[in-house]
């Protein structure tokens, strides 16, 4: 039973690249969430997918993040240029409804150089 | 501002005694929390939930407790295991417009020692 697929696990790149962060949801998960965990911060909420649309974006932190959901098993998460500030490490969870309990990914650890 | 906070970053417990993590709220309209656990280089795993129409719920070794008047609850585990060593998410939901989107405490770091 495959759980949230993220991919990569790690991603080194320097400031001002385009980098794309990806995921596969659990089969049959209708919603799908993209979180940020930094040590300052902690777990916060950037946006959140319902069938395959945007409900809230109100954490995505500026225009230069992105995300889509072009089906029901993929979406990415991209930033772009990139700074250092955006290092952390981003997770990817889906659920069978917005009522249910998340399922994480592993999760993808980003420097930004 | 946090709505969720875990004021213990850290807990160390000797193995086969209780653990307990506590978390507190600060918006009354949460009604559903739930908790998780993480070990390193992986995602956050759910553990145990409880509705605000309960005060206790009970999963083996894990048990939660809710105090709605105090905005307080609590993780229990019994007996403690190394296996257990992990951080600890409180998350509640709820609230106006009933967002089922969990808010997120920062976490308590749980050592069992042998």
């Amino acid at each position: 039973d495959a759980g949230v697929i993220q991919s990569p696990r790690h991603e080194v790149t320097e400031m001002g690249q385009e980098v794309t962060l990806r995921c596969k949801p659990i089969s049959g998960h209708n919603s799908l969430f993209w979180y940020r965990q930094t040590m300052m911060r902690g777990l916060e909420l950037l946006i959140y997918f319902n069938n395959n649309v945007p409900i809230d974006d109100s954490g995505m932190p500026e225009d230069r993040f992105s995300a889509k959901m072009p089906n029901a098993s993929f979406s990415t998460l991209k930033i772009q240029p990139s700074e250092p500030r955006d290092s952390a490490v981003y997770f990817c969870a889906s659920s069978l409804d917005r009522q249910q309990p998340q399922h994480f990914g592993d999760g993808t650890r980003l420097s930004i150089l | 501002d946090q709505q969720v906070k875990q004021n213990s970053p850290s807990l160390s417990v000797q193995e086969g005694r209780i653990s307990i993590l506590n978390c507190d709220y600060t918006n009354s309209m949460f009604d559903y929390f739930l908790w998780y656990k993480k070990y390193p280089a992986e995602g956050p795993t759910f553990l145990i939930s409880i509705s605000s129409i309960k005060d206790k719920n009970e999963d083996g070794r894990f048990t939660v407790f809710l105090n709605k008047s105090a905005k307080h609850l609590s993780l229990h585990i019994v007996p403690s295991q190394p296996g257990d060593s992990a951080v600890y998410f409180c998350a509640a939901s709820g609230g106006p417009g009933g967002s089922y989107i969990p808010t997120f405490g920062r976490g308590t770091s749980l050592i069992v020692h042998p």
